[in-house]
């Protein structure tokens, strides 16, 4: 399966603000997908990211907000913008798999302050 | 409206014993489910799936039951270990390609020795 190496793990941000998190797949794949897990709840999709196209936004979620990036078939980014408290969450990318199911990062831990 | 749902949200087992968390769903087209474990400041690391034309999959300790006509599965885990102690997630997807998953909430299996 693939491996995912996602960044920055975690990191305290000024409300206002925006962070970027990066996401490195070690193979070539299609679709990545953006998850966001607030705390106590499920994962919830933010987007999905194809190479070469528009991200497609799931309901309750905005490109100004939340801008994607995908500029190759390995490489991905998500930018939380103007950031408040309520954006604090996990954020985690993933790819699908094959066998062995989809595989995530990391996730990264944002606190928004 | 959720679509998958785990309405326990913690479930305390000994160790050796067995451990069954279930999930329910609502989507009828799912047609692939698979259960997900997450440890604290790591992402989701893949356990089993099942396909919706199977009623069981077994991985050594894991088992998955899927029950189509009810709309419900379960993770059977046995002897459960401490070591199986973190946040389990059901997860669902349907048949269109590269469709991400839909989540669960997550159980909290605990296994004291």
């Amino acid at each position: 399966s693939a491996v995912i190496s996602q960044k920055p793990s975690r990191d305290i941000c000024q409300r206002g603000t925006s962070l970027t998190i990066q996401c490195q797949v070690d193979s070539q794949v299609t679709m990545m997908f953006w998850y966001r897990q607030q705390p106590g709840q499920s994962l919830t999709l933010i987007a999905t990211a194809n190479q070469g196209s528009e991200a497609t936004y799931e309901s309750g979620f905005v490109i100004d907000k939340f801008p994607i990036s995908r500029p190759n078939l390995t490489f991905s980014t998500l930018t939380v913008s103007n950031m408040s408290p309520e954006d604090s969450s996990i954020y985690l990318c993933s790819v699908a798999g094959t066998v062995y199911g989809y595989t995530f990062g990391s996730g990264t831990r944002l606190t928004v302050v | 409206d959720q679509q998958v749902k785990q309405n326990s949200p913690s479930l305390s087992v000994q160790e050796g014993r067995i451990s069954i968390l279930n999930c329910d769903y609502t989507n009828s087209m799912f047609d692939y489910f698979l259960w997900y474990k997450k440890y604290p400041a790591e992402g989701p690391t893949f356990l089993i799936s099942i396909s919706s034309i199977k009623d069981k999959n077994e991985d050594g300790r894991f088992t998955v039951f899927l029950n189509k006509s009810a709309k419900h599965l379960s993770l059977h885990i046995v002897p459960s270990q401490p070591g199986d102690s973190a946040v389990y997630f059901c997860a669902a997807s349907a048949p269109q390609a590269g469709t991400a998953l839909i989540f669960g909430k997550g159980t909290t299996l605990s296994v004291s020795s």
